[in-house]
């Protein structure tokens, strides 16, 4: 099976930079992705690893180590509308691209 | 435009029955999700299909149905089995490779169900 563990809650300020981070317990997995969720919303792609190391999309990077069984978002220059839930996901390696998602964090940003 | 819709946006219902939300894409994708999505959690997968005409269960399959009779569509039925239905219910898609898109699903606005 797979399990995820993320903070719950996380509070910045408008400009500052903020970690997320995931740790994970998998039989096995192709991946780790992460997703953003306004209030009320969808959740919507933000990034995916399939190897270790960082990805970098604009304001926003990821980082996996498989080693460690870790993984975290970056989100730099950060912005009031960057408040919303974040979830870390893995991409399972059995049948149907099934994502097992974390708990998800609470990101407040204020002024 | 290409997505997902589901509908409705708000559903309500009543002791003992069958409701059914719809998830309909227009994205060509060959795998539907369904999540449940309880205040404050993360999304738990009650059903997925790879392919039309089959379908297997999710981690909370229990008290849902769901059917695949068109690629483009993966309605759920929540059944009276189901005695706590009270969540927010997500309808994903994406394709089945593993390059390119693959990793991505794609999520419908979701429907709001609520018991009277």
């Amino acid at each position: 099976g797979q399990s995820l563990e993320q903070p719950s809650e996380v509070t910045a300020v408008e400009g500052a930079i903020v970690q997320i981070n995931c740790t994970y317990q998998t039989s096995g997995f192709y991946g780790l992705s992460w997703y953003q969720q306004h209030d009320g919303g969808a959740p919507t792609f933000l990034s995916y690893n399939a190897l270790d190391g960082l990805e970098e999309t604009g304001r926003f990077s990821s980082f996996l180590s498989r080693s460690d069984s870790y993984g975290y978002l970056l989100l730099q220059e950060l912005q009031m509308k960057d408040s919303a839930s974040y979830f870390c996901a893995v991409l399972g390696n059995n049948a149907g691209n099934m994502l097992t998602f974390g708990g998800g964090t609470r990101l407040m940003v204020k002024p | 435009d290409g997505g997902i819709t589901q509908s409705p946006k708000y559903l309500f219902r009543k002791e003992g029955q069958n409701v059914t939300l719809s998830c309909e894409q227009n994205l060509n994708h060959d795998a539907m999700y369904w999540y449940r999505q309880d205040p404050g959690q993360g999304l738990r997968l009650i059903y997925y299909s790879q392919i039309v005409n089959d379908f297997q269960k999710g981690d909370i399959a229990e008290g849902y149905s769901v059917s695949r009779e068109k690629k483009e569509s993966f309605p759920l039925t929540v059944t009276s089995a189901q005695k706590n239905p009270t969540a927010f219910y997500l309808c994903a898609s994406s394709s089945t490779s593993l390059s390119g898109t693959g990793e991505t699903q794609y999520f419908g606005p979701g429907t709001r169900l609520l018991v009277l």
